[in-house]
């Protein structure tokens, strides 16, 4: 159990154009999910925290319309890197935190973007 | 505010010895988890051990098991009977009891020889 998708797991893209990155939770319910970057070598940045049917919590410095969040339902939450460039390059990871058990996340796979 | 600290960048083992991994973090709170995530070269991040603060006994996986002591801050992760699939990035992590945040440290990327 606690299984945590995410697609795409690659995805290359012109610079200025829009990427959509998804996440699911495939066997729970998760009211909150979490959004983070990874530079090469380095730890996990939290970008923002997704509430399911509320407004995204962003981190400072993280610009809220560059990095478009939705929680549509308690299985779900996506990701929308708008009008991307070369900057924007880094892997994507979520993760969700079982209603059942609030205590602990469980990742997923994480998406490698590459703006070109 | 809380703090992680893993002051090993990297760690190096021979297959089938033991290496224990340091983490200290910092907190005022009392009520708190721990946590040790694997992320191997596939970059999926997976859960190794979870301790509870309010818990005396060290926790158990398998061949992994930590160190807590409360009073220090101290948080190690001793691996045993160490494998080749075992060489991967760990990360220590904290999170406050009904928080919503949980924080990682650095990491330290381990190494197993054959």
């Amino acid at each position: 159990g606690a299984v945590v998708s995410q697609h795409p797991s690659w995805v290359i893209c012109k610079s200025g154009t829009s990427v959509k990155i998804e996440c699911r939770s495939l066997d729970f319910q998760a009211t909150t999910m979490f959004w983070y970057r990874q530079f090469p070598k380095q730890s996990l940045m939290l970008m923002a925290t997704s509430n399911e049917g509320s407004k995204a919590t962003y981190e400072q410095g993280v610009e809220k319309d560059k990095f478009l969040i939705n929680h549509a339902s308690l299985t779900l939450s996506t990701l929308t890197v708008t009008s991307a460039h070369p900057e924007d390059s880094s892997f994507y990871i979520c993760s969700a935190r079982a209603d059942r058990n609030q205590e602990t996340q469980y990742f997923g796979p994480g998406t490698r973007l590459l703006v070109l | 505010a809380q703090t992680v600290t893993q002051s090993q960048p990297e760690m190096s083992v021979q297959e089938a010895e033991t290496v224990t991994l340091s983490c200290t973090y910092d907190t005022s709170e009392s009520d708190y988890y721990l946590f040790w995530y694997k992320q191997p070269p596939s970059r999926q991040m997976i859960l190794v051990i979870r301790q509870e603060a309010y818990k005396q006994q060290n926790a158990t996986e398998n061949r992994f098991s930590v160190n807590f002591q409360k009073a220090a801050k101290s948080f190690s992760l001793k691996i045993s009977d160490s494998q080749l699939g075992d060489a991967a990035m760990y990360f220590c992590a904290y999170k406050n009891t009904g928080g919503f945040k949980t924080i990682f440290g650095a990491g330290t990327r381990l190494f197993v020889k054959a």
